[in-house]
């Protein structure tokens, strides 16, 4: 198996630009979750999705972030406008069930000048 | 949501056993802890979990005190590519968040 496919590995963009990342889950799991990582902050969740449904998105920041899972092998994270603040590495992860471990892919880094 | 505490970093001699330990007086009775690690420049990575007794798989152990007040990651034996970040992070049974805490900076000495 290939894993949690994440792109782009790196993006940098300017501050106001429309930003999109995507992630592959694993086949055959139905949990997805999307996560940022910051010094400062650590790794923190932003939403995660059962079966292409968002779950939980209490951790997305603002409105400026939105996240879709057409199908179950594809899900979008946008940022629309960009600011610096937003600069991070940004985790999909995946997993099989419930109380299953999470997979995660290699993580995008983003950077807003 | 429960919390840990763990040593900011800890060293070790590679080839030797490492014991990374972990607080969670706050555990409640259905808790999970589980144990990730994040090797530089990856995302995290599954080492182990468990609820009430211990542990193995082929990467660790994971050693949990009676009281599950607290727990134990032992790796056997060490080598230079287990230097990572180990998170241990506790997970309600009702909920599938995992929390994500500063984790414990792991340095093998060759």
């Amino acid at each position: 198996d290939a894993g949690v496919i994440q792109s782009p590995r790196h993006e940098v963009t300017e501050m106001g630009q429309e930003v999109t990342l995507r992630c592959k889950p694993i086949s055959g799991h139905d949990y997805l979750f999307w996560y940022r990582q910051t010094m400062m902050r650590g790794l923190e969740l932003l939403i995660y999705f059962n079966n292409n449904v968002p779950i939980d998105d209490s951790g997305m920041p603002e409105d400026r972030f939105s996240a879709k899972m057409p199908n179950a092998s594809f899900s979008t994270l946008k940022i629309q406008p960009s600011e610096p603040r937003d600069s991070a590495v940004y985790f999909c992860a995946s997993s099989i069930s419930y109380a299953y471990e999470q997979y995660f892919g290699p993580g995008t880094r983003l950077t807003v000048t | 949501d429960a919390k840990t505490t763990q040593p900011n970093s800890m060293e070790s001699n590679e080839e030797e056993p490492v014991h990374l330990p972990c607080n969670h007086s706050t555990i409640s009775g259905t808790d999970y802890i589980h144990w990730y690690r994040q090797l530089p420049s990856q995302g995290p990575e599954y080492v182990i979990h468990g609820l009430t007794s211990n542990v193995n798989n082929r990467m660790a152990s994971l050693a949990i005190a009676e009281d599950r007040k607290s727990s134990t990651l032992i790796l056997h034996r060490a080598t230079l590519r287990d230097a990572a970040v180990y998170y241990c992070i506790l997970r309600e049974n009702s909920n599938y968040q995992l929390i994500w805490g500063a984790g414990t900076k792991l340095i093998i000495k060759p």
